[in-house]
């Protein structure tokens, strides 16, 4: 069974640009959740969608982050006008949403380097 | 909101020996308390994992140990090996149900090294 995938795995961009970062859940699952992890911390908490909803979005920045997770295609997390602040390795996890609801299995990440 | 804290940072061990790590949480209502275990340049893979209702769970040679009353739980390896190597996050969740469903509040994360 393929686990969670994430593309692209490195992504470079140049301050101002858009990042786009794409994550497809294990397959049967609803539920999605992206992080956040700088450099030597910990993973921090941005967003939880399940398909078509946002669910909960306290941990997303009010500007320039966005996320969706539509009904058919992978969950997108979009980053516009990107700042040097904002390089860091983006994390998606998926969970059921019925059986085991709370396990959470993530993807290998995508790391963002900004110039 | 939920603050989980994790020690040691660094943590150094012979091959063989057992490694323990230990983490506290603030939120009353976490009742779902997983392990992560990252290598370099790689997503978290969990490891083991414990909800509320008991109080030690064990897979092999890794063990948790959960203390609600005082808040706590702790991660235990025994036998560690060099593969064992990595970094390690606790983390915490309210679980199923309510606004917070499915949030995990992470610890700064513990680099386990197993000397050969």
């Amino acid at each position: 069974n393929a686990g969670v995938m994430q593309n692209p795995r490195h992504l470079v961009r140049r301050r101002g640009q858009e990042a786009r970062l794409r994550c497809s859940p294990v397959k049967g699952h609803s539920h999605v959740y992206w992080y956040r992890q700088l450099p030597e911390e910990g993973l921090k908490f941005m967003v939880y969608l399940q398909k078509e909803n946002i669910i909960d979005e306290s941990g997303m920045p009010k500007e320039r982050f966005s996320a969706e997770f539509p009904k058919e295609g992978p969950s997108i997390l979009r980053i516009q006008q990107v700042v040097r602040g904002d390089s860091a390795a983006y994390f998606c996890a998926s969970s059921h949403g019925a059986v085991s609801a709370e396990t959470q299995y993530f993807g290998p990440g995508t790391r963002l380097l900004v110039l | 909101g939920e603050n989980v804290e994790q020690h040691p940072s660094t943590l150094s061990v012979q091959e063989g020996d057992s490694a323990v790590i230990k983490c506290t949480y603030s939120d009353s209502a976490s009742n779902y308390f997983p392990w992560y275990k990252q290598e370099l340049g790689k997503g978290p893979q969990l490891i083991i994992d414990i909800r509320s209702n008991v109080g030690e769970k064990k897979d092999q040679r890794i063990a948790v140990t959960l203390n609600k009353t005082a808040k706590h739980f702790s991660l235990h390896i025994t036998e560690t090996q060099p593969e064992d190597s990595a970094v390690y996050f606790c983390a915490a969740s309210r679980g199923a149900g309510g606004t917070s469903y499915g949030k995990l509040t992470f610890g700064q994360g513990t680099i386990l090294t197993v000397h050969p």
